[in-house]
């Protein structure tokens, strides 16, 4: 079946540091990936996206690109600031029957510590 | 343009008791569906429907009803509250059903059930 796994958290990082949250997934035909965010008290908004292999997601700095051969999405940042402070999902979304439904990770928090 | 607009924002109910968490878009998406978020298991899609009439079940539907009587509307329907089902509920919609658009989510409802 379809899946996702991203890294357990939460991961504590002062500002200016790299970012890395870890994802992979498990999916029959051809996914589509994306980054969401969830800032405290907020619903979900969309981070970036990759809708096939080797494309490069990107937006306010942050990354992530398709990799089939690894099965893998991994959002990265180079310089995190304490706004960034939220919770990342990554997810996937596969068209097939009748579901076609976004399938999540757990999440994984980030705090940014001035 | 409101987006996607979720009301109550914060319900508490008592076991046995129905209530109808609402859910509008005003960009004339085809695609709505609801999810619930519980700590350490992201989000789950409890139903979601493809157009105006046409609604299905996602991976955890017991409990739930849903209608698509108009694009814009799409409530959910607790038919007899449990305290199993405490959570955060999340509407969102996308233009289409096709894997590779982005989903807007609503603010979400957080629901209580004692």
């Amino acid at each position: 079946g379809n899946s996702v796994t991203q890294m357990e958290g939460p991961v504590t990082l002062s500002e200016e540091a790299f970012l890395t949250i870890n994802c992979t997934y498990t999916a029959t035909g051809y996914p589509s990936l994306f980054w969401y965010v969830q800032y405290p008290g907020e619903g979900l908004q969309l981070l970036l996206k990759a809708t096939k292999a080797d494309d490069k997601g990107s937006n306010k700095g942050f990354e992530a690109t398709y990799r089939k051969e690894t099965t893998s999405f991994h959002l990265e940042k180079g310089s995190v600031q304490v706004s960034d402070s939220a919770v990342y999902f990554c997810a996937l979304s596969v068209l097939g029957g009748a579901t076609n439904k976004l399938i999540f990770g757990t999440g994984t928090l980030l705090a940014v510590q001035p | 343009n409101a987006g996607v607009t979720q009301t109550p924002k914060f319900q508490v109910l008592k076991t046995g008791q129905s209530m109808t968490l609402q859910c509008a878009q005003d960009m004339n998406h085809e695609y709505m569906s609801w999810y619930r978020q519980d700590p350490g298991m992201g989000l789950r899609l409890i139903h979601y429907s493809v157009g105006a009439g046409i609604t299905d079940q996602g991976e955890v539907p017991n409990g739930y009803n849903v209608s698509r009587s108009t694009t814009e509307d799409f409530p959910l329907r607790l038919l007899s509250a449990a305290p199993s089902q405490t959570s955060v509920y999340f509407c969102a919609s996308k233009p289409r059903r096709e894997a590779s658009y982005e989903q807007y989510f609503g603010p979400g409802t957080r629901l209580t059930v004692t």
